[in-house]
């Protein structure tokens, strides 16, 4: 199975910061990997798919970056919605791994 | 506007049976791989199975889950379901439908849509 790591575990901001949160893969997925936000009792909401790609309908301040193992989300200005959980997925090989989360707190 | 309702969790007895169901709307529900995922308690997000579009002739599953849940499609009404057989406490979750971003194939899915999810626990 191929292994996602995240770092930070968690982090706190403040309403207009920058964050980056990055996600490491066991090995190889290509740019097949997307990024969810997910807020307690809510569906989780897809934000970025192919690693840098951003979806339809969401915000210009979330982006993707990365290739291969390395990968990262940055939000460049915090907005009180922000704060939730992200997930890294990757989508290169059965089973679909998910990294453990970053919960994103206020400051 | 895609929705995805879940439905059919509850508390089940360790070793016995459940099966949920998903109603999905909004979009060409034949045209889409569709998973489950689920997070058990404090945990993070973990992918359970997948079953491809245009008939579901396609799946796969988590190494954890194989041989004791089974999921499958009926298009007819639009509803994605999980059989899940032999139920262990390590299957307790929330468990959630999400729809593939990218079509009806199994492979290479991320999930554009996902449901609210229907809670599981498994005690005795």
């Amino acid at each position: 199975d191929i292994q996602m790591t995240q770092s930070p575990s968690s982090v706190s901001a403040s309403v207009g910061d920058r964050v980056t949160i990055t996600c490491r893969a066991s090995q190889s997925v290509s740019s097949l990997l997307a990024w969810y936000q997910h807020k307690p009792g809510k569906a989780p909401k897809i934000l970025i798919h192919s690693a840098s790609s951003l979806q339809s309908g969401v915000p210009s301040r979330f982006s993707g970056s990365g290739y291969g193992t390395d990968f990262t989300l940055t939000i460049s200005s915090l907005q009180p919605e922000d704060f939730a959980t992200y997930y890294c997925q990757q989508a290169s090989s059965f089973p679909y791994t998910f990294g453990q989360g970053t919960k994103l707190e206020i400051k | 506007e895609v929705e995805l309702l879940e439905a059919g969790g509850a508390l089940a007895q360790p070793g016995g049976s459940l099966r949920l169901s998903c109603a999905a709307s909004g979009f060409i529900f034949n045209d889409y791989a569709m998973s489950w995922v689920r997070q058990a308690p404090g945990k993070g997000l973990e992918w359970v199975s997948v079953i491809s579009g245009s008939g579901g002739g396609s799946t796969s599953y988590t190494d954890s889950v194989k041989g004791r849940f089974t999921i499958s499609r009926d298009s007819s009404n639009n509803t994605l379901y999980l059989q899940m057989n032999t139920l262990r406490a390590e299957d307790t979750a929330v468990y959630y439908c999400a729809k593939s971003w990218r079509g009806s194939s199994i492979y290479y899915n991320t999930f554009d849509s996902w449901g609210r999810g229907t809670p599981v626990t498994v005690s005795s």
